[in-house]
């Protein structure tokens, strides 16, 4: 993979439950964004935080970033069926080249 | 919904024709990507555009190629497709700013192509 391995490849929870997603990559970052994917469709970004921060909220959503370890977590809180989908962390190296690097992706059953 | 539209959809193609996907966004976004996806997999970049008339082979070779005349088409086209061309193909845009560090891409639903 480009980017690293993001973890676990696959997860099935029941509704209500926490999901987390770790994701793992390689070089020095500009800034790390977690997208989703529904079935057969385009990604929806999810939310961005940058080198600087260490965690961050949107709604249900919470972004933790370590860069010593070269990481990130995505914590999907009290979980709905309407989550399942699959999730991706794309980084943008320092170079700012505009150019996202994906991850292998984490996919995610919410059973209702 | 982001304003980023791709066609057709579903395509499916026999060995040796020549094809183009379209990609069109009204957001008037300088970037433009395209990725392609294996079922289950990780996206790969395969080309982007800076702007008009600006055009860079992404990370994954690929033996399409791209045209950027206008700020709102990015087609992607393929002159003899085979089967190993078969995948999902993103279509992405997303602001520039230079020095902006915020690159979030807004993407279209994809064109799943099957060449037989």
């Amino acid at each position: 993979s480009q980017q690293g391995e993001e973890d676990p490849q696959a997860l099935s929870i029941q509704e209500g439950e926490n999901a987390t997603m770790n994701c793992s990559y390689k070089t020095s970052i500009n800034n790390l964004q977690w997208y989703r994917q529904n079935s057969g469709r385009g990604l929806v970004h999810l939310i961005l935080i940058r080198s600087n921060e260490r965690e961050k909220h949107s709604g249900r959503l919470r972004v933790t970033l370590d860069t010593s370890k070269k990481s990130s977590s995505l914590l999907i809180t009290a979980s709905r069926a309407a989550d399942t989908a699959s999730y991706f962390c794309a980084t943008v190296g320092s170079g700012n080249t505009g150019k996202l690097i994906f991850g292998q992706g984490t996919t995610l059953q919410v059973k209702p | 919904e982001a304003d980023i539209y791709q066609t057709p959809r579903y395509l499916v193609i026999g060995t040796g024709k020549k094809i183009t996907l379209e990609c069109s966004q009204t957001m008037g976004h300088d970037k433009m990507y395209w990725y392609q996806q294996d079922p289950g997999m990780e996206l790969h970049l395969i080309h982007y555009s800076y702007g008009v008339n600006s055009t860079e082979k992404g990370d994954l070779s690929s033996e399409s190629t791209v045209s950027r005349i206008r700020t709102e088409h990015f087609p992607l086209t393929l002159e003899s497709a085979r089967p190993s061309h078969t995948s999902q193909y993103l279509c992405a845009s997303s602001e520039y700013s230079r020095g902006s560090s915020y690159n979030e891409q807004f993407f279209g639903p994809g064109t799943r192509l099957t060449v037989l």
